[in-house]
């Protein structure tokens, strides 16, 4: 089973304030690189698929970049909002039908 | 709008009823999959499907069968329930599209068992 890790597992942060945090994994050996979000009560939605080494994606406020040598991947949030608050997934597709395997999630908290 | 839709938001079962769970997605997808979250693990994958009566073991299938007799439809089938497949379970499906697969998942199902 590849391990996908993901770090904090949880975190605060004032409203305003901008945030990052981090995927690592073993493996250069897979096709793309996953980043969702997950709010409470809903279904987790895509936000960005990497799959270059040097790889960055932007979407508003949100961005992600990606080091397939160094193993990682930064999702970066520009100035916080509440609605920003959910849990962020990250995903290695790997094997047969690009099959997925899920970090545990961090979760972030921004208070207004 | 891809959507993907479970039977149950919730779900209440005694210790050895056989559970079923559907999954239905109404975008002409290929592949399904059923994964379960629970706190401090993650999304684990427990099965998935790549064409219809075709299944693939993901990484936790021990208890749990699966069935996918029309390609829109993917069943999670829990042969004799027990406490420990207390949990959330999300169903996703995928379509390749320029040599990638996003997966689109439905809202989750919270299987309690008794």
């Amino acid at each position: 089973i590849l391990n996908v890790e993901q770090s904090p597992q949880s975190l605060h942060v004032q409203e305003g304030d901008s945030t990052n945090f981090t995927c690592s994994f073993p493996s250069s050996n897979f096709y793309a690189l996953h980043w969702y979000r997950w709010e409470t009560a809903k279904s987790p939605e895509a936000l960005f698929v990497m799959t270059l080494n040097g790889d960055e994606k932007k979407k508003g406020r949100i961005s992600a970049t990606l080091n397939t040598k160094e193993g990682y991947s930064y999702l970066y949030i520009k100035g916080s909002q509440p609605e920003d608050s959910a849990t962020y997934l990250c995903g290695l597709a790997w094997g047969g039908y690009q099959k997925v395997t899920f970090g545990i999630g961090t979760k972030l908290q921004v208070i207004p | 709008d891809v959507k993907v839709t479970q039977s149950s938001r919730y779900l209440v079962k005694r210790t050895g009823e056989k559970v079923f769970l559907e999954c239905v997605q109404d975008m002409d997808h290929e592949n399904m999959f059923w994964y379960r979250q629970d706190p401090g693990l993650g999304l684990r994958l427990i099965y998935f499907s790549y064409d219809v009566k075709m299944k693939e073991k993901g990484d936790i299938p021990e208890g749990y069968s699966v069935s996918r007799e029309k390609k829109e439809r993917f069943s999670l089938i829990l042969e004799s329930a027990s406490t420990n497949q207390t949990s959330m379970y999300l169903c996703a499906s995928s379509l390749e599209a320029g040599g990638y697969y996003e997966q689109y998942f439905g809202p989750g199902t919270r299987l309690t068992v008794t």
